[in-house]
């Protein structure tokens, strides 16, 4: 069939404030959570990631939440800044060895001034 | 930081061409994968590479698609015969210890068949 752009999720958020991106995921067997940042024009960038036997990571003004009974992933950003304008992907992968990852369509992230 | 590193930025090339798309990855990475987005879409699996054989591939690594390491420090994607529909972003990632270990990207080629 004809492939067709994907309409991405959008959030804006004022500059200083917290923001929360949510991601469902769909294998129930996958053990091994990240969330990417993508800029314009860059490849995705490595932000936090989980293992399946967590609920809770922490980062520098990140922090990722980790659901299995529902399949839920969450990025929570602490003052966002500029800087953080960008398209935020969930990714998962299962097993061991070589990581064939499953990405998420990706969340909008705007910052205002 | 170490970095992945890829090249060409961008890529034109008209249907039907071979294409090599180069990257070095980060020097003590075991793992090595390309990766591919279509505009506006997600990024999808290519395939997978650990001690100098694919260890997985995906539906779109078709017979068109090869790759190789063809020393210690370049991992090359080739397509060899480019359709319309091959025009994409291509990344290459690499990671350490498989399992746990994030996958980190390169800035990606765009590839814009004609």
């Amino acid at each position: 069939g004809e492939s067709v752009g994907l309409h991405l999720p959008t959030l804006s958020v004022q500059e200083g404030d917290n923001s929360i991106i949510n991601c469902a995921y769909s294998n129930s067997a996958s053990d091994y959570f990240i969330w990417y940042k993508q800029e314009s024009g860059k490849g995705p960038q490595f932000i936090i990631d989980i293992r399946s036997n967590m609920d809770k990571r922490q980062g520098q003004r990140v922090t990722v939440l980790l659901n299995k009974t529902v399949k839920h992933l969450s990025l929570q950003i602490a003052a966002t800044q500029p800087g953080d304008s960008a398209v935020y992907f969930c990714a998962e992968t299962e097993g061991q060895g070589a990581q064939k990852l499953v990405f998420g369509q990706g969340t909008r992230l705007t910052i205002n001034p | 930081e170490p970095e992945v590193t890829q090249t060409p930025s961008h890529q034109v090339t008209q249907m039907g061409q071979e294409v090599i798309l180069r990257c070095v990855p980060i020097s003590n990475h075991l793992y090595f994968y390309w990766y591919r987005q279509i505009l506006g879409q997600k990024v999808e699996f290519l395939v997978s590479f650990y001690n100098n054989e694919i260890s997985e591939k995906s539906e779109i690594f078709d017979d068109q698609f090869s790759v190789e390491r063809p020393d210690g420090s370049n991992f090359t994607l080739k397509i060899r015969s480019t359709k319309l529909e091959d025009s994409a972003m291509y990344f290459c990632a690499s990671n350490g210890a498989g399992s746990g270990s994030p996958l980190h990207f390169g800035n990606g080629t765009r590839l814009t068949v004609t």
